[in-house]
């Protein structure tokens, strides 16, 4: 079945510095979609990618899509405290218009 | 508030004891999706309604669990004759047709 891989698994930066996360699927995706979970909360939708070779911004994130829909990135520009928590890509694919298959996350710790 | 809730918060049980879960969509979301969750896991598809239709089942939902969506509004899932593995976040989530996932705060089952 369809699989999505997500590296790393964690990063621990000072604030200031910038972030990054990265999401591979094992198929073409229909889309990519990201999600923040803060610690003991639920999913938080962030934002959808559909076109190949997309890239949205959201103030200090910037996410992307790539050209053969499989692989997408979360970038965020110097990172405050209140960026913690753990970052999801779920992919939309298979044939299916509803499963979304989440990566393992990366969870983001950010040093005052 | 209009998100998506669900009763209990947490549910602590014995082993071999059933227990209940009830998710309350966005009263407009005609989609309606259980997730599980484990620590350090991304959240992984168990079922999927579209209205009070159950169009998919993961492999992940043996034969001890049950959903159902009676008048295509409220949601139960119901785990029978629990076990330890069972213990985990049960999400739910709602959408419209094609639209965004909004998830609920989730139940934390812990099964002793």
């Amino acid at each position: 079945g369809q699989q999505v891989m997500q590296i790393p698994q964690y990063q621990h930066v000072q604030e200031g510095e910038d972030f990054t996360t990265y999401c591979n699927s094992s198929t073409t995706l229909s889309n990519i979609q990201w999600y923040k979970q803060r610690p003991g909360g639920h999913p938080v939708f962030l934002i959808q990618l559909v076109k190949s070779g997309e890239v949205k911004k959201q103030k200090r994130l910037t996410f992307q899509f790539g050209e053969a829909k499989k692989n997408s990135s979360l970038h965020i520009t110097a990172t405050q405290t209140t960026d913690v928590g753990t970052y999801f890509c779920a992919g939309l694919g298979g044939g299916s218009n509803y499963k979304l298959t989440f990566g393992k996350g990366t969870l983001l710790t950010v040093n005052p | 508030d209009t998100g998506v809730s669900q009763d209990p918060r947490h549910k602590i049980t014995k082993r071999g004891q059933n227990v209940t879960f009830r998710c309350d969509p966005i009263s407009e979301h005609n989609r309606l999706y259980w997730y599980r969750q484990t620590l350090g896991q991304g959240p992984e598809f168990l079922t999927y309604f579209q209205n009070e239709a159950q169009l998919e089942k993961s492999r992940l939902l043996s034969d001890r669990f049950s959903a159902e969506r009676p008048k295509g509004s409220f949601s139960t899932l119901e785990i029978q004759r629990t076990e330890q593995g069972d213990s985990a976040m049960y999400l739910c989530a709602s959408s419209r047709t094609m639209g965004t996932q909004y998830f609920g705060p989730g139940t934390r089952l812990t099964v002793l």
